[in-house]
């Protein structure tokens, strides 16, 4: 399947720690790379490969893959962790795959 | 650091073509990576457009090909996006951002604001 597959939302309680899972069949050939979206803002990278952090992104947020399944985990979040999360992985013909977004609540 | 900025109109009629800009500053856009298109309708989800490479190689969404050109112009250090017959489907924000190809991992980094271009007569 060409398809990234994530849940459409999740929550969390504030100072807890949230996964969010990307699955797809390309993930088994690729690391995913995950970004955040906060309302009228553009996509920013949080995570690449197998677990880099840009500058800038705090440590709590972390990745992880085994088989066709990519997490991206964020321990202890924070109100400002409250956005749209998408990971991206590429297809066996090279084209580019977005997952549906997952949208994280911060309770 | 690379900086990406789109530009183009904001309102295109249906069977027209949109055409779009994106500036690249901070950097060459000659540099080893690729530049590429991806758009959002609102309260959607992302959905990547095309890719091009500074020697003008293309690679294009299946479910686009037909109506997408992507070209680069190394001179003002800016790519395009041409997308023909629109329609109201293709009311979106549309982003810029550059792709960088590592051996085993990849990644979009950094991306342009975002213009919403909306189809409508």
């Amino acid at each position: 399947s060409s398809e990234l597959t994530q849940d459409p939302a999740v929550s969390v309680a504030l100072g807890q720690t949230v996964r969010i899972t990307c699955q797809g069949d390309s993930l088994r050939s690729y690391y995913a790379s995950w970004y955040q979206q906060k309302p009228g803002q553009a996509p920013v990278l949080v995570i690449y490969g197998k677990n880099n952090r840009p500058s800038g992104i705090p440590d709590r947020f972390s990745g992880s893959s085994s088989g066709n399944t990519a997490s991206l985990t964020i321990t202890g979040a924070q109100a400002e962790d409250e956005a749209d999360y998408y990971c991206n992985s590429r297809d066996s013909s090279g084209n580019h795959l977005f997952g549906g977004g997952t949208k994280l609540t911060v309770l | 650091q690379v900086q990406l900025q789109e530009s183009g109109p904001g309102l295109v009629k249906p069977s027209g073509t949109l055409s779009l800009t994106c500036a690249v500053s901070g950097g060459s856009i000659s540099s080893s990576n690729w530049w590429s298109w991806v758009r959002q309708p609102p309260g959607k989800g992302l959905e990547w457009i095309g890719e091009i490479y500074h020697s003008g190689s293309t690679n294009y969404n299946p479910s686009l090909k037909s109506r997408v050109t992507i070209s680069v112009d190394k001179s003002k250090n800016q790519f395009s996006l041409k997308l023909s017959s629109v329609t109201a489907a293709d009311t979106a924000v549309y982003y810029c951002a550059r792709f960088i190809v590592a051996t085993f991992w990849n990644w979009f980094d950094p991306w342009g604001q975002g213009t919403l271009v909306t189809v409508s007569s």
